[in-house]
């Protein structure tokens, strides 16, 4: 059974920190890595997707990659009170599926003014 | 419209009733999913059409019945359901199946 492990938080920062969010996965196979944002009663938002190892950026968005240690992150540099919002880890690939997205449970982030 | 709807976003049901949800993506995709997300677990895919036919039933109980009648509409029949079956319900498309999945609004459903 595939699994994608995220810290529930909620994790807090203030305003202008760098915010970390970490994922575990842990199916050696799987090949593409998302990260979805979530704001509460809202549905998930695709904010970052990776394939390959090392970093990706995209605006006050990095998403970083470590097959070898089956580990993804997403660091929210300058973070604003408007990141506050659930972040959903999910990973496609591997056994059994290629098209199968598996979630974590999310890290509940709140950035303080 | 653009993107995946769903409609309602908010329904109510007794668990004698029988009611539908309905998602309706305007993007031209070939996939569509649909998803439950409960309190304090992770999304789970319940099912997955690809060009209207159905590749994923992931073991979620026959009171829960998919229709997929054209690559534009998908939805869920319900019947008989259980208070633990509240949740939000999401649908998802998907241009290809290993493409990126794209989600509507969800309907919130309560079940007393």
């Amino acid at each position: 059974q595939k699994e994608v492990e995220q810290n529930s938080g909620p994790l807090s920062v203030p305003e202008g920190a760098i915010a970390s969010l970490n994922c575990t996965y842990s199916d050696r196979g799987s090949q593409s890595f998302f990260w979805y944002r979530q704001y509460s009663g809202k549905s998930p938002e695709l904010i970052m997707s990776i394939y390959s190892n090392g970093d990706k950026e995209d605006g006050r968005f990095t998403a970083q990659l470590n097959k070898a240690s089956q580990y993804v992150s997403l660091l929210i540099r300058d973070s604003q009170p408007s990141d506050s919002a659930t972040y959903l880890c999910a990973v496609r690939g591997g056994g059994g599926s290629n098209y199968k997205l598996t979630f974590g449970k999310g890290t509940l982030l709140t950035v303080n003014p | 419209e653009t993107g995946v709807t769903q409609t309602p976003r908010h329904l109510v049901m007794g668990m004698t009733n029988k009611k539908s949800l309905k998602c309706e993506q305007h993007l031209g995709h070939n996939a569509m999913y649909w998803y439950k997300q409960s309190a304090k677990k992770p999304l789970e895919l319940m099912f997955v059409y690809s060009l209207e036919e159905r590749v994923e039933n992931n073991s979620v109980p026959s009171r829960f019945s998919p229709e997929c009648p054209n690559s534009s509409h998908l939805f869920l029949h319900l019947h008989t359901l259980q208070p633990e079956d509240s949740a939000l319900y999401l649908c998802a498309s998907s241009q290809l199946l290993t493409d990126t999945q794209y989600f509507g609004p969800g309907t919130r459903l309560t079940v007393l």
